[in-house]
């Protein structure tokens, strides 16, 4: 069945560095595409979110490119701070009904 | 303005019960999605209403329903408890200017023993 997976379970990076969190769907009819920050014992955080109708999108220190061709996604972090320090989850959805398909996460943990 | 609530934060239940959470959207939204999210990964889709009716629900035993009301709460219900029922229950509205975007509340933790 359709899903969307995330390419690295976890990511360690200094404070300060950037961080870039990749994620594959599989659904080629998604056509948006939303990223989650969770921290322990939270609901999911709205981040950033694309159509499939463009390719990048910026945020505040927060970027998400999207590549159809592969049916890629990514989500890269500036200066990433210790309060990044979370799981992140891409989630698609696609047609009429909004319904969101996550993956399993990326775990970031940001070391002063 | 307040974001979306869930109550309660934490339910222990035995196998067989049944088992209501609740769910009070933000205010002006007037879709609700209810996930469930098992420990270590991502949140499954049960279902969505809006306007009080369903409209999608995912791939869960008709033991799972779920009702919303005219102010737009919802309530999940999930009948004869099993182990495997233990999760995060995450209800995430979307309504207003940024209608595509969900925002997920804390969630209830239920433990089922």
């Amino acid at each position: 069945g359709e899903s969307v997976g995330l390419h690295l379970p976890t990511l360690s990076v200094q404070e300060g560095d950037n961080s870039i969190i990749n994620c594959a769907y599989s659904n080629s009819a998604s056509d948006y595409f939303i990223w989650y920050k969770q921290e322990s014992g939270k609901g999911p955080q709205f981040i950033i979110d694309i159509r499939s109708n463009m390719d990048k999108r910026q945020g505040q220190r927060v970027t998400v490119l999207l590549n159809k061709t592969v049916k890629h996604l990514s989500l890269q972090i500036a200066a990433t701070q210790p309060g990044d320090s979370a799981v992140y989850f891409c989630a698609e959805s696609g047609g009429s009904n909004y319904k969101l398909t996550f993956g399993k996460g990326t775990l970031l943990t940001v070391n002063p | 303005d307040a974001g979306v609530t869930q109550s309660p934060t934490h339910l222990i239940k035995t196998r067989g019960q049944h088992v209501t959470l609740r769910c009070s959207p933000i205010s002006g939204h007037k879709s609700v999605s209810w996930y469930q999210q098992v420990l270590g990964q991502g949140p499954q889709f049960i279902f969505q209403y809006y306007e009080k009716e369903e409209r999608g629900r995912g791939n869960f035993p008709d033991r799972f329903s779920a009702r919303q009301f005219p102010n737009y709460s919802s309530e999940l219900n999930v009948n004869a408890l099993l182990l495997g029922d233990s999760a995060l229950y995450l209800c995430a509205t979307r309504g207003g200017g940024s209608w595509n975007i969900q925002y997920f509340g804390a969630g209830t933790r239920l433990s089922v023993l």
